[in-house]
This record gives C-alpha cells, sequence and structure tokens, in this order.
C-alpha cells in the first residue's frame, strides 16, 4: 500500500513531442505528490509537485494531471527538448510524516 | 555557495574496508536524509535525522551508520565494505513541514 508504481521505465520522443509518464498509488492518505528530475551524475531535483486539491499543475511546458479518484498522476512534458532528456522520478508523501515514497524512476531520451 | 555539499564524490576501495560519506548543507533545514541509488537509478531512502534524532531508519545493515554531529552535517558510516555497497550514495534535505527534498551531488562507491 505504500508503493508508488511508475511507468513506462523508459521513454524515447522525437524534439517537438509530448512525454508523458504516468504514476499510480495505493495510499489514500498521500497529499503531497512531486516529480523530480535528474540529469547524468547529478542528485534528483524537483521539478513540479501537485496536491490533490487540484486536477491539474501548469509550469511552462510541464504540467502535471492528478486524478483523485483513480489514484492516478501524471507528468505532461510539451514541446520536448533534447536538454530535457533525464531520469524522472515521481514521488508521494504524507502530511504526517513528509517521508517520500519513490517511483522507480523513467528514463527519458529526447531524439533531435 | 552549494546548498548541499558531500564528500567525496568518488570513492573506490577494497571489500571489507571501512569509509566515511560526509554532508553538509547551508540552508539552515532541520531534516536530513541518506539515499542510496543503485545500479537500475531506484532511490532507497537509508536514514533520516531530525534535530539529531534518527527518524527513519529502513531495512539498512547495521554495518551502515549515520552519525550527525551538529544540525548542518550528517554522515554515514560503513564497515566492512561488501561488492553489493555499490552505488551512488545521496545526501538530501528538507525543511520542517515541507515535502520538497534538496539533494547534494552524490557520492559514487565502488568497492572492489
Amino acid at each position: 500500500q505504500q508503493q508508488v508504481k511508475q511507468s513506462p521505465q523508459s521513454l524515447i520522443v522525437q524534439k517537438g513531442g509530448i512525454s508523458i509518464i504516468n504514476c499510480a498509488y495505493e495510499n489514500t492518505a498521500f497529499d503531497y505528490f512531486p516529480w523530480y528530475q535528474q540529469f547524468p551524475g547529478k542528485g534528483p531535483a524537483l521539478l513540479i509537485a501537485i496536491r490533490p486539491d487540484v486536477s491539474e499543475k501548469k509550469e511552462g511546458r510541464f504540467t502535471i494531471s492528478f486524478n483523485k479518484s483513480a489514484k492516478q498522476f501524471s507528468l505532461h512534458i510539451m514541446d520536448s527538448q533534447p536538454g530535457d532528456s533525464a531520469t524522472y522520478f515521481c514521488a508521494a508523501s504524507m502530511d504526517s510524516n513528509y517521508q517520500l515514497i519513490w517511483g522507480a524512476g523513467t528514463k527519458l531520451i529526447i531524439k533531435p | 555557495d552549494t546548498a548541499v555539499s558531500q564528500t567525496p564524490k568518488y570513492l573506490v576501495t577494497q571489500m571489507g574496508n571501512d569509509k566515511s560519506i560526509k554532508c553538509e548543507q547551508n540552508l539552515g533545514h532541520d531534516t536530513m536524509y541518506w539515499y542510496k541509488q543503485d545500479s537500475k537509478k531506484f532511490l532507497k531512502i537509508m536514514f533520516s535525522y531530525n534535530n539529531k534524532e534518527l527518524i527513519i531508519n529502513e531495512t539498512v545493515p547495521n554495518r551502515f551508520s549515520p552519525k550527525s554531529p551538529d544540525k548542518a552535517h550528517l554522515n554515514l558510516h560503513i564497515n566492512s565494505l561488501e561488492l553489493g555497497d555499490s552505488a551512488v550514495y545521496f545526501c538530501a534535505t528538507s525543511r520542517r513541514g515541507s515535502g520538497t527534498q534538496y539533494f547534494g551531488p552524490g557520492t559514487r562507491l565502488l568497492v572492489l
């Protein structure tokens, strides 16, 4: 029940296309859902996050879509660029302890 | 100034040795974490410290021991290193009441 399942494991998208990464969770007590971006040789860094009181959050080309009834959330990257090539992690936590439960990661490659 | 720093960046050592990895943060955050990232990029939380108290201790072998001399530092000491300890170890920090974690650049440990 503590798991966050992330898919796909890897993704190749053409430059200018839309990249979509999906996550699903079981624990309805989760109330904070961040996405982290990790470039090779670097630590993960917060990209965008959402709370379940909204169904969508957009920051530039990055959008989180959240479906509370389905217990799913996804990251959309519009107009994908080669510089977006990285590993993306979804995560979830509860306000009570803030321990992040991590997805397994998605390696995204944007082809020029 | 780097917000979260780790030393060393690379560590190559023989099986059976004891080694330490240091983490320092200048963000004033009161919670610090150690993560292990394996070759498949999976992030596993190992420990977290809040105000010098261990608040998370996952199923990590007792060969691993975190030590926090003060609020700005959380070091990781590893005894009797094994081949399976080879991984990238990340330090991270967060502010109390926040789900956002800030990661260091990682320490790449290779046990031969």
